[in-house]
């Protein structure tokens, strides 16, 4: 069964070190996604991304993050200048439409800023 | 602010029992519903989807949607210790965004 991937699983970088985070989509996808969860919190929507463009993204993204479809296969988010409130799981999605359709969720990368 | 609210839990229910979880949602302008299962430091797992007032079942588990209500509810039948988990709601607009509830821990005792 397809599914999506996310790498690293785990990433500790020092406060002000860029961080680039990587997704492969489900193959077949056409919108992909970045939400993130901080430890105990919900899941926030970050980003998502069509036909290389921004589609919608969260007041959370502001210039410090952006975002990627370097090839046919992968999706980046980079943190540019990450903070200490930058620690928490980062998931990648991704849906073959928009709209109602569902979302697939990758295992997620666990960034720690110290 | 478009919210999707769960009551936290944790919700115990003795195994082999239905445990019904409970979603409430602010946009009347959502089109679907999701309910995903979370197990602790992983991520999100499709349980269901349901995009029309009633009843849609799946195996073990029933979602259920009354959008005059703006209310989406998830029964699980014969509860099994596996099921013990994190449950999270999420609506969606027509378009991309996922708005999540806070997740109801559900406790399956054997």
């Amino acid at each position: 069964e397809p599914e999506v991937t996310q790498t690293p699983s785990h990433q500790v970088t020092q406060m002000g070190q860029e961080v680039i985070l990587r997704c492969v989509p489900i193959s077949n996808h056409l919108y992909f996604y970045w939400y993130r969860q901080i430890l105990g919190q919900k899941v926030e929507f970050l980003v998502s991304f069509y036909n290389n463009e921004i589609s919608e993204k969260s007041e959370i993204f502001d210039d410090q993050f952006s975002v990627e479809r370097p090839d046919g296969s992968n999706f980046t988010l980079k943190i540019r200048s990450t903070k200490l409130e930058d620690s928490a799981m980062y998931f990648c999605a991704s849906s073959l439409l928009a709209g109602t359709e569902t979302q697939y969720f990758g295992p997620g990368t666990r960034l720690l800023v110290l | 602010q478009k919210e999707v609210e769960q009551n936290s839990g944790p919700l115990s229910v003795p195994e082999g029992a239905i445990a019904s979880l409970n979603c409430t949602y602010s946009d009347r302008g959502s089109q679907s519903f999701f309910w995903y299962r979370q197990y602790s430091g992983k991520s999100p797992e499709l349980i269901m989807s349901i995009y029309s007032n009633g009843d849609k079942e799946d195996g073990r588990f029933t979602a259920q949607l009354n959008k005059a209500s703006q209310y989406v509810s998830l029964l699980i039948r014969d509860s099994q210790p596996s099921d013990s988990a994190t449950y999270l709601c999420a609506a969606a607009e027509y378009g991309n965004k996922l708005v999540f509830g806070a997740g109801t821990i559900l406790r399956v005792k054997s």
